[in-house]
C-alpha cells in the first residue's frame, strides 16, 4: 500500500544539538513534499518544502533533504531551541492523478531538553 | 500566506446532533481541504471542497454524514451530521493557492461528543 511513515515517535535533543528527523515514503509517483510543524492547540505550520526534482533545499535553520533512490525524506534542525519544541509531520503530493490533497506521515515528537 | 480562520474554536455537542464549522479564508484560493485529527496522531483527509459543485470524498467519509459547502473562493463549511463520540476529533480547514506550493491550515476545531 502507499503510505508516508516515519521512523521515531519521539526525539528527545539537547538545547543547541542539531536535529534530525525522518520520514520514509512508499510512493514513487509524489512529486512535492512538505515538512510541518503542530503545536498544541494549533494547526500544523508550514516549515519547508521540496520538489522531486530537488535533492536539498534550505531555509532558515532548517534543511530538507529528499533521497528518491531510497524514498527517504528528511528534516534537520540547527542549533535547536527550546521553541522547536513541537510535532513534526511530513507530507507528500502525488502527481497529479486529480488529488490535489497531501498525505500526511504518522508524525515525529521533538523535545528540546535545555 | 493565506491566513485561515475557524469557528467555532472548539464545541461540547450531544449525540444525534449536528455541528457546522465555517471556515474562512483572507485571500482567494483555488484549493481547499478538510482534514481530521484524531488527539496524537496525523491528519487524515476528509474531502475535497470544490468551489461549485459537490466536495470530493475520500473512502471511509460520505456526504450524508460531512456535507461540504464552498459557495465561493474564500469561505466553506463542514457539518458534521448526526454525531457520535466516535466523531470526537480535531476538525481542519486548509487551502492552496496552487499545486506544488504550501498548503496552509487554520487552528482547528476541536469536537467533543457525549
Amino acid at each position: 500500500g502507499e503510505s508516508v511513515g516515519l521512523h521515531l515517535p519521539t526525539l528527545s535533543v539537547q538545547e543547541g544539538d542539531n536535529s534530525i528527523i525522518n520520514c520514509a515514503y512508499s510512493n514513487s509517483a509524489s512529486d512535492y513534499f512538505i515538512w510541518y510543524k503542530q503545536e498544541s492547540g494549533k494547526g500544523p505550520q508550514f516549515i519547508i518544502d521540496i520538489r522531486s526534482n530537488m535533492d536539498k533545499r534550505q531555509g532558515q535553520r532548517v534543511t530538507v533533504l529528499l533521497n528518491k533512490t531510497v524514498k527517504h525524506l528528511s528534516l534537520q534542525i540547527a542549533a535547536t531551541q527550546p521553541g522547536d519544541s513541537a510535532v513534526y509531520f511530513c507530507a507528500e503530493k502525488k502527481r497529479d492523478t486529480g488529488r490535489r490533497a497531501l498525505t500526511f506521515g504518522s508524525g515525529t515528537r521533538l523535545q528540546v531538553q535545555p | 500566506s493565506a491566513v485561515i480562520s475557524q469557528k467555532p474554536s472548539r464545541d461540547i455537542c450531544q449525540r444525534g446532533t449536528s455541528l457546522t464549522i465555517q471556515c474562512q479564508v483572507d485571500s482567494q484560493v483555488t484549493m481547499m481541504f478538510w482534514y481530521r485529527q484524531q488527539p496524537g496522531q496525523s491528519l487524515t483527509l476528509i474531502a475535497t471542497a470544490n468551489q461549485g459543485s459537490e466536495a470530493t470524498y475520500e473512502s471511509g467519509f460520505v456526504i450524508d454524514k460531512f456535507p461540504i459547502s464552498r459557495p465561493n473562493l474564500t469561505f466553506s463549511t463542514l457539518t458534521v451530521s448526526n454525531m457520535s463520540p466516535e466523531d470526537s476529533s480535531i476538525y481542519l480547514c486548509s487551502a492552496r493557492q496552487e499545486d506544488n506550493s504550501p498548503l496552509h491550515f487554520g487552528n482547528g476545531t476541536r469536537l467533543t461528543v457525549t
